[in-house]
């Protein structure tokens, strides 16, 4: 199984919006609204962001937002702000009982 | 607080095996599947094995199947993985992680052990 495709990198400047994107196929990220995103800043452990597609946890700022169409999940960041510079991964379950993660993308906050 | 701690990492020889283990607390751990997911050094997230609540299913990558062997004790709140005939490859920091609600998200995560597979 091949990991989930990823922009390698975005980039926005502060107070815009900025989207990643997160390909898999009908086995994954198609078939099922099981697609999470995490937040990993430099040297730190990933932190939950969204899970099942479009949830966010308690404590998580009502910036981030998830969707998908198809293949394709979505994670859009808006108001953008220095603090959200960092590596976002997104995972998905797949047919397989297992699960693909994203290769990642880096946000940089111009 | 709900808490993951890691432990049993560190630098082993190719072909060698190696236990890690997380001791869970804050919550009720026989109630939750729990996972391992691994990070290279530089590189993105892996994911590497699920265990179910009562540790009848288990589910691993096709880069450890038939080499890592994921375990539980629940009378213990503890989730192992054994890992045998390890790879430079492996290196990574791995990082055990629970089921947020058995639909296959992560939270919280452990803060990681470091395992190198060097001669």
């Amino acid at each position: 199984q091949s990991a989930l495709t990823q922009p390698a990198s975005v980039s926005g400047s502060p107070g815009q919006s900025i989207t990643i994107s997160c390909t898999g196929t009908s086995s994954d990220v198609g078939g099922y609204n099981y697609v999470s995103w995490y937040q990993q800043h430099p040297g730190k452990v990933p932190k939950l962001m969204i899970y099942e597609v479009t949830n966010r946890p308690s404590g998580v700022s009502d910036r981030f937002s998830g969707s998908k169409s198809g293949n394709t999940a979505s994670l859009t960041i808006s108001g953008l702000q220095a603090e959200d510079e960092a590596d976002y991964y997104c995972s998905s379950y797949t047919t397989f009982s297992t699960v693909l993660f994203g290769g990642g993308t880096k946000l940089t906050v111009l | 607080q709900v808490q993951l701690v890691e432990s049993g990492g560190g630098v082993v020889q190719p072909g060698r095996s190696l236990r890690l283990s997380c001791a869970a607390s804050g919550f009720p751990f026989s109630n939750y599947p729990m996972h391992w997911v691994r990070q290279a050094p530089g590189k993105g997230l892996e994911w590497v094995a699920v265990i179910s609540y009562d540790g009848i299913l288990k589910y691993y990558a096709d880069s450890v199947k038939g080499r890592f062997n994921i375990s539980r004790d629940n009378s213990r709140n503890m989730v192992y993985l054994q890992m045998i005939s390890l790879r430079p490859e492996d290196t990574a920091v791995y990082y055990c992680a629970r089921d947020g609600s058995g639909t296959n998200w992560f939270d919280p995560w452990g803060q990681g052990t470091l395992v190198t597979v060097s001669s």
